[in-house]
């Protein structure tokens, strides 16, 4: 139990185009999920919260309207990245709390790496 | 702020030596997790301590909860080239909003065969 799944697993796009990843939680409901990046050789940056059915809470430096988050169903949040540039290349993994099992553990998809060329 | 801060930043071992990774911060937490993540793979939950003083073993992989709860440790007995991979601490933020975690920098390990 407890699987989340990202999709794509890598994408490519050229700069100033959008795209978008969707973190699905395949065998539980997830009120609450998050998005994090991650820079070669760094540990991970939490990026926004996710919450089902209102707005994400996003952390300081994260551009809200750049990285938009929609949240519209206990399974699926998804992440796009509009208008993206090369800098915004990375590994970006969501991950998701299974409130049975209290509220420290999360899960993480297996993440999808942007390439912006 | 919180922070995690973890060492030895990078680990590189023969296979069958053992190995100590610590979790290290100046702040009280409820529960620490540790994460182990391969390249291009998202992190895997390895365990949760929530008792100071606790100790849990996973295989040859044990993990131990400080007394004040500021710190823990992961040892791994017998490391095996499988073992390899980053070694992620984790614990609630409890000044961000619901529940998120924050991260220590990681241990990269690398056993050699």
């Amino acid at each position: 139990g407890a699987v989340v799944s990202q999709h794509p697993s890598r994408v490519i796009c050229k700069s100033g185009t959008s795209v978008k990843i969707e973190c699905r939680s395949l065998d539980f409901q997830a009120t609450t999920m998050f998005w994090y990046r991650q820079f070669p050789k760094q540990s991970l940056m939490l990026m926004a919260t996710s919450n089902e059915g209102s707005k994400a809470t996003y952390e300081q430096g994260v551009e809200k309207d750049k990285f938009l988050i929609n949240h519209a169903s206990l399974t699926l949040s998804t992440l796009t990245v509009t208008s993206a540039h090369p800098e915004d290349s990375s590994f970006y993994i969501c991950s998701a709390r299974v409130p049975q099992r209290g509220s420290y553990e999360q899960y993480f998809g297996p993440g999808t790496r942007l390439t912006v060329t | 702020t919180q922070l995690l801060e973890q060492s030895p930043q990078f680990l590189s071992i023969q296979e069958g030596e053992n190995l100590t990774v610590y979790c290290n911060s100046s702040s009280v937490f409820s529960s620490l997790q540790w994460y182990r993540q391969e390249p291009g793979e998202g992190p895997v939950l390895l365990v949760t301590v929530v008792t100071g003083g606790e100790v849990k073993k996973l295989k040859r992989l044990t993990f131990q909860f400080g007394d004040a709860r500021k710190d823990s440790s992961l040892h791994i007995t017998a490391a095996q080239p499988g073992d390899t991979g980053l070694y992620l601490c984790a614990a609630m933020n409890y000044g961000g909003s619901q529940g998120n975690l924050i991260f220590g920098k990681g241990t990269k390990l690398s056993v050699k065969p």
